[in-house]
C-alpha cells in the first residue's frame, strides 16, 4: 500500500542554519503531498502542500517540490528560528475516497526539530 | 470561526471501559475524519464520514466505531479499551466536492487507558 518515509530525528540545528528533512514515498497512483507542522500539545498543521509532479509548496519560508522521478517530497528552510521547533510530519493523501476531492492521509513517523538559539 | 474543535481535551480510562469522543468540523465543512496517533509516531488513519456513513476505514478492529449527525459533527467510540489504545485522537474535517480541498485538524483528545 501507499506509504510515506521521512528522516528519523531529532534534527538540532542552531538559529540561521539551513534544515533539510527528507521524505520519499510510495504510491500506485498520483497523490497529493504534503508537509504538517505539530507543535507540542497542540493539533496538526498545514505547513505547505503540492498537488502534482514539479509543483513547489512554500509558506513561512518552507519549501519543498514535488519530485515524481524520486518519488520525494523534501522539505528545506534556508534560515530556522527557535520558533520552528516541532514536529514536522510528510504525508500523501491518495484519491481513492468518496469524491476523489480530500481523502486520507497517510503520515511519517515525524521528524523532531530543535533549533538553539 | 472556531475551525475544528473535539471534546474532551483529556480523558482517563480503565482497561475494559468504553469512551466517546467528540468532534465539531470547521464551519462550512462536511466531512470528518479520525486518526489515531500513538506516542512518537504519525497520525494512523481510523475512518472518514460524510454524510452519515463510513465512507473509509483504516486498519482499525470494530472494537472502534463512529457516528456523525446531520449537523456533521461526529463521534469516536472505542469498546472495550485496551493500554495500548492510549493515544492522541485527532480528527480532521474538509469538504467534498470538485478539486482538492485541506483538511483541518483539532487539537485532539488525549486518551490514557489505565
Amino acid at each position: 500500500g501507499d506509504s510515506v518515509t521521512q528522516m528519523e530525528g531529532p534534527v538540532t540545528l542552531s538559529e540561521e542554519a539551513f534544515l533539510t528533512i527528507n521524505c520519499t514515498y510510495t504510491a500506485t497512483g498520483y497523490p497529493s503531498l504534503f508537509w504538517y507542522v505539530q507543535y507540542p500539545g497542540e493539533g496538526l498543521q498545514l505547513l505547505l502542500k503540492a498537488t502534482k509532479a514539479d509543483d513547489k509548496g512554500s509558506n513561512k519560508g518552507f519549501e519543498a517540490t514535488y519530485r515524481k522521478e524520486t518519488t520525494s517530497f523534501h522539505l528545506e528552510k534556508g534560515s530556522v528560528q527557535v520558533s520552528d521547533s516541532a514536529v514536522y510530519f510528510c504525508a500523501l493523501s491518495d484519491r481513492g475516497g468518496y469524491g476523489g476531492a480530500t481523502n486520507k492521509l497517510i503520515f511519517g513517523t515525524g521528524t523532531l526539530l530543535a533549533v538553539q538559539p | 470561526d472556531a475551525g475544528v474543535t473535539q471534546s474532551p481535551t483529556h480523558l482517563i480510562k480503565t482497561r475494559g471501559q468504553q469512551v466517546t469522543l467528540r468532534c465539531s468540523p470547521k464551519s462550512g465543512h462536511d466531512t470528518v475524519s479520525w486518526y489515531q496517533q500513538a506516542l512518537g509516531q504519525g497520525p494512523q488513519f481510523i475512518f472518514q464520514y460524510y454524510e452519515e456513513e463510513e465512507r473509509q476505514r483504516g486498519n482499525f478492529p470494530d472494537r472502534f466505531s463512529g457516528h456523525q449527525f446531520p449537523n456533521y459533527s461526529s463521534e469516536l467510540n472505542v469498546n472495550a479499551l485496551l493500554l495500548g489504545d492510549s493515544a492522541l485522537y485527532l480528527c480532521a474535517s474538509s469538504l467534498v466536492g470538485q478539486g482538492y480541498t485541506e483538511a483541518f485538524f483539532g487539537q485532539g483528545t488525549r486518551l490514557t487507558v489505565v
